[in-house]
């Protein structure tokens, strides 16, 4: 089975533009995890979805922060407009109903400058 | 304020040797913990994990060891082996699907 998979690994932005993050959970999988990685606050839920509804947006840092589950298979997290201490590592997770095991893809490596 | 903390950065240990990775919490809402472990470069990958009501839980060469009194976790690797070099994140859970991560322990296990 493939696992979550996020695109893209790597992005370079600067400042002000708007950047799009993307993920596609294990098939089956029914919530959805979004997560930042930084060297100062390490690993922090962002925000998380439970049958394409959002459950919890409080990790959200700011109003520039949304993210969006359309569909079982999709989901984006975007930022409008970013900034240099948006840098981190995003990792995108699923957990299939009844689990309590969450899955993360490989992460998308964003910097802004 | 940190609610699962990991006050080892690092860890290094011989091939073969038991490493002992140690993880305490806050917050006595959690009832759920688990391990990941986290190669460069990769995400997260889900290795163990135990529930409140029980004090120990093993698969393979891993065990996770839960004391509630004392609100620490810790996990046994025995033996180890260098493929087993990588960063380890404690993670806890209360009733709700969110996840709280330490911020990881560094282990190296040297041939």
């Amino acid at each position: 089975d493939a696992g979550v998979i996020q695109s893209p690994r790597h992005e370079v932005t600067e400042m002000g533009q708007e950047v799009t993050l993307r993920c596609k959970p294990i098939s089956g999988h029914n919530s959805l995890f979004w997560y930042r990685q930084t060297m100062m606050r390490g690993l922090e839920l962002l925000i998380y979805f439970n049958n394409n509804v959002p459950i919890d947006d409080s990790g959200m840092p700011e109003d520039r922060f949304s993210a969006k589950m359309p569909n079982a298979s999709f989901s984006t997290l975007k930022i409008q407009p970013s900034e240099p201490r948006d840098s981190a590592v995003y990792f995108c997770a699923s957990t299939r109903q009844g689990t309590r095991e969450q899955y993360f893809g490989p992460g998308t490596r964003l910097t802004v400058t | 304020d940190q609610q699962v903390k990991q006050n080892s950065p690092s860890l290094s240990v011989q091939e073969g040797r038991i490493s002992i990775l140690n993880c305490d919490y806050t917050n006595s809402m959690f009832d759920y913990f688990l391990w990941y472990k986290k190669y460069p470069a990769e995400g997260p990958t889900f290795l163990i994990s135990i529930s409140s009501i029980k004090d120990k839980n093993e698969d393979g060469r891993f065990t996770v060891f839960l004391n509630k009194s004392a609100k620490h976790l810790s996990l046994h690797i025995v033996p180890s082996q260098p493929g087993d070099s990588a960063v380890y994140f404690c993670a806890a859970m209360d009733g709700s699907e969110k996840l709280v991560f330490g911020k990881g322990t560094k282990l190296t296990v040297n041939p």
